[in-house]
């Protein structure tokens, strides 16, 4: 099983600042099957990002993601309100298919 | 539009089995991949597997024992059964698609099941 780890475990950040969000593999995931979910409170989670660099339908595009093999990066370019939630990644690539345990952006 | 809506029992039993049905609106169920997710209160999200319109599950195997997933094309809704329930299947419960057994695109509100007596 990949287990997927994610760093930080919080960030503290202003609107208008840029977001990093780490994902880390412990084994390759093949073909770059990785998802990036953002999930606020009371909702369901909501594709943001998959194949590692695409935006998911309505994602603006301040939104990137990067990566490949074991190491993979969501970035925030300049964070909106409507941006501060938790943020999960996933590999699709091996089964079982697993999540990192999140990380949360939360208004500094 | 696709739109996922989960349905069922909010409380169940210890050592019985909990039984949820995803209805989907906006889309034929036969095709593409179906998927089960949950998320125990204030915890992460857990993939518990999917399945394809013809039957073909992958379940993941910290539950694949107590696991059943199964379609009705007929209805346009699949279904979860999860058997022997305890307090640590406490959780809500999504479901969602997953195009070709990859990525979820679409996501249900998601239903709290919780394991008491």
């Amino acid at each position: 099983e990949i287990v997927l780890t994610q760093s930080p475990g919080t960030l503290s950040l202003s609107p208008g600042e840029r977001a990093t969000l780490s994902c880390r593999a412990s084994q390759s995931v093949s073909s770059s099957y990785l998802g990036w979910y953002q999930q606020k409170p009371g909702q369901a989670p909501r594709l943001v990002m998959y194949g590692a660099s695409n935006r998911a339908t309505g994602i603006p595009d301040r939104f990137r993601g990067s990566g490949s093999g074991t190491d993979f990066t969501l970035s925030i370019s300049r964070l909106e309100p409507e941006d501060f939630a938790v943020y999960y990644c996933q590999q699709y690539g091996s089964s079982p298919f697993t999540f990192g345990p999140g990380t949360k952006v939360d208004i500094k | 539009q696709v739109q996922l809506q989960e349905s069922g029992p909010g409380l169940v039993k210890p050592s019985e089995t909990l039984s949820l049905t995803c209805a989907v609106s906006g889309y034929s169920i036969s095709s593409y991949y179906w998927s089960w997710i949950r998320q125990p209160p204030g915890k992460g999200l857990e993939w518990i597997g999917f399945m394809y319109y013809t039957g073909s599950t992958n379940y993941n195997p910290s539950l694949k024992s107590r696991v059943t997933m199964s379609v009705d094309s007929s209805k346009n809704q699949f279904s979860l059964n999860l058997s022997s329930v305890t307090a640590a299947d406490t959780a809500v419960y999504y479901c969602a698609r997953a195009p070709w057994g990859s990525e979820l695109d679409y996501w249900g509100q998601g239903t709290l099941v919780t394991v008491s007596s």
